[in-house]
């Protein structure tokens, strides 16, 4: 059972522009809500977080927004790069100290030169 | 930087062969997971730990074994490798003292069983 929709699952942008990822949840108990970024051959990396009593956060040219009662957050990439060419997912961890992550289904950026 | 580790970082192996996959993570995390990621991408959990001796099956099925001995070393065991079998298996840590307990993650394992 899918709990957190991610989409779309490609997205191709040009240089400068803005990359838009979106997810969606269904569960209330998740507590943290963070992006991962993955290149090639390479692990996740955490890119930035939210929690769910805060609206929005920015970090550089990433930004999350984070919609409570709509079960909504996505990532914005600014000024996008082709640097920036990688898998994004979104995660939700469960509270209650399980710590237990339910990932999305992966976005799959191409920055155009 | 987060220093977890997994190796072999590639393994081609025949069917039937028993594999271990190797994790371990200097960092004094108290929590290890392991995850299956389907070419296709999505990461799914198979196996968790809390610590020492404590190991939990995930949200998906898995033929796999883990052990907890020691807080640095979180190894995968597959008794019986089969084609099905391939996929890339990542491992991830998480502090939980930590104040939003992030997830740390090796670099991975691509096992393909032939």
């Amino acid at each position: 059972q899918q709990q957190v929709k991610q989409s779309p699952q490609s997205l191709i942008v040009q240089k400068g522009g803005i990359s838009i990822i979106n997810c969606a949840y269904e569960n209330t108990a998740f507590d943290y809500f963070p992006w991962y970024q993955q290149f090639p051959g390479k692990g996740p990396a955490l890119l930035i977080a939210i929690r769910p009593d805060v609206s929005e956060k920015k970090e550089g040219r990433f930004t999350i927004s984070f919609n409570k009662s709509a079960k909504q957050f996505s990532l914005h990439i600014m000024d996008s790069q082709p640097g920036d060419s990688a898998t994004y997912f979104c995660a939700a961890r469960s509270r209650g100290g399980t710590y237990k992550y339910i990932f999305g289904t992966g976005t799959r950026l191409k920055v155009l030169a | 930087e987060a220093d977890i580790y997994q190796t072999p970082r590639y393994l081609v192996i025949g069917t039937g062969k028993k594999i271990t996959l190797e994790c371990s993570q200097t960092m004094g995390h108290d929590k290890m997971y392991w995850y299956q990621q389907d070419p296709g991408m999505e990461l799914h959990l198979i196996h968790y730990s809390y610590g020492v001796n404590s190991t939990e099956k995930g949200d998906l099925s898995s033929e796999s074994t883990v052990s907890r001995i020691r807080t640095e070393h979180f190894p995968l065991t597959l008794e019986s490798a089969r084609p099905s079998h391939t996929s890339q298996y990542l491992c991830a840590s998480s502090d939980s003292t930590a104040v939003n307990y992030e997830q740390y993650f090796g670099p991975g394992t691509r096992l393909t069983v032939t």
